[in-house]
C-alpha cells in the first residue's frame, strides 16, 4: 500500500523567509503532483512531476522529484502572505492502466505573516 | 468555458438516506474521479472511471456508489451504508494521456445529520 508522509503539517514562516516542505513516499513511482488549497475551496494544481530530476518552478514556488529517494520538494523563496494556503502532494499509484490513481499526503498548512 | 461542475455546493440530508451528487466536465477528459476530505485531512479515493462504462473502486468505496454512461458526467451516490458521510466531496477528471494531470471541481460539502 503506498504511504505519502508530508511535512512539516504545519508551517508559520515569516514574510521574506525561505523554507522547504518535504513530501516522502513509500513505493516506486515517477508521477507526483503538487496542490494547494484555500480554505473551504477546492484544489488547484501547482506543479506536475513526471520523472526523476525533474524540477518546476512558478513564481516564489519551486518544486523537485527525486524517486530514487522517494522524494519530492516544494521550496518556497521570499514567502509572501498570499502563499498561505494549505499544500498537498500527491502520488500517483502508477502501472499499467492504474496511472491517475492517486494517494495525497496529509497537506502542510503554510502560514505567512509578517 | 470548460471545467468540471458540481452540484449542489451544500447539501443537507437526514440519516438513513441515500444521496446523489452530480460532476460533470466539458473538457472532454476520459478519466474522472471521486475524492472525499475530512476536515483538516488529504483527499481519499472513493471511485474512478477511465473509461465510460468502466469504473475502479478506491481505497474508501464501501457505502458508496457510481456510474459512468456518459463521458461528461460521473454521479456519485452516498448511500445509507456509509457510516460517516458527512464530508467535503471533490470531482476530478484528467485525460488520459500525457500527464495524467487532475483537475477539480469546486466541490459539495455534504452534512448528514
Amino acid at each position: 500500500e503506498l504511504k505519502v508522509e508530508q511535512n512539516p503539517l504545519f508551517l508559520s514562516m515569516q514574510e521574506g523567509k525561505n523554507y522547504t516542505i518535504y513530501c516522502n513516499y513509500s513505493t516506486t513511482s515517477d508521477r507526483l503532483y503538487w496542490y494547494r488549497q484555500d480554505p473551504g475551496k477546492s484544489l488547484e494544481s501547482l506543479f506536475v512531476l513526471l520523472s526523476n530530476g525533474a524540477v518546476k518552478q512558478e513564481g516564489r514556488l519551486m518544486a523537485s522529484l527525486d524517486t530514487k529517494a522517494r522524494l519530492s520538494t516544494l521550496h518556497i523563496t521570499a514567502a509572501v502572505h498570499d502563499l498561505s494556503a494549505t499544500y498537498f502532494c500527491a502520488v500517483d499509484d502508477a502501472g499499467g492502466t492504474s496511472y491517475g490513481k492517486l494517494t495525497f499526503g496529509q497537506g502542510t498548512i503554510l502560514t505567512v505573516h509578517p | 468555458d470548460g471545467g468540471i461542475t458540481q452540484s449542489p455546493k451544500y447539501l443537507f440530508r437526514k440519516e438513513g438516506q441515500n444521496v446523489t451528487l452530480s460532476c460533470e466536465q466539458n473538457l472532454n477528459h476520459d478519466a474522472m474521479y471521486w475524492y472525499r476530505q475530512d476536515p483538516g485531512q488529504g483527499l481519499r479515493l472513493i471511485y474512478y472511471s477511465q473509461i465510460v462504462n468502466d469504473f475502479q473502486k478506491g481505497d474508501i468505496a464501501e457505502g458508496y456508489s457510481v456510474s459512468r454512461e456518459k463521458k461528461e458526467s460521473f454521479p456519485l451516490t452516498v448511500t445509507s451504508a456509509q457510516k460517516n458521510p458527512t464530508a467535503f466531496y471533490l470531482c476530478a477528471s484528467s485525460q488520459r494521456a500525457s500527464s495524467y494531470e487532475q483537475y477539480f471541481g469546486p466541490g459539495t460539502r455534504l452534512t448528514v445529520t
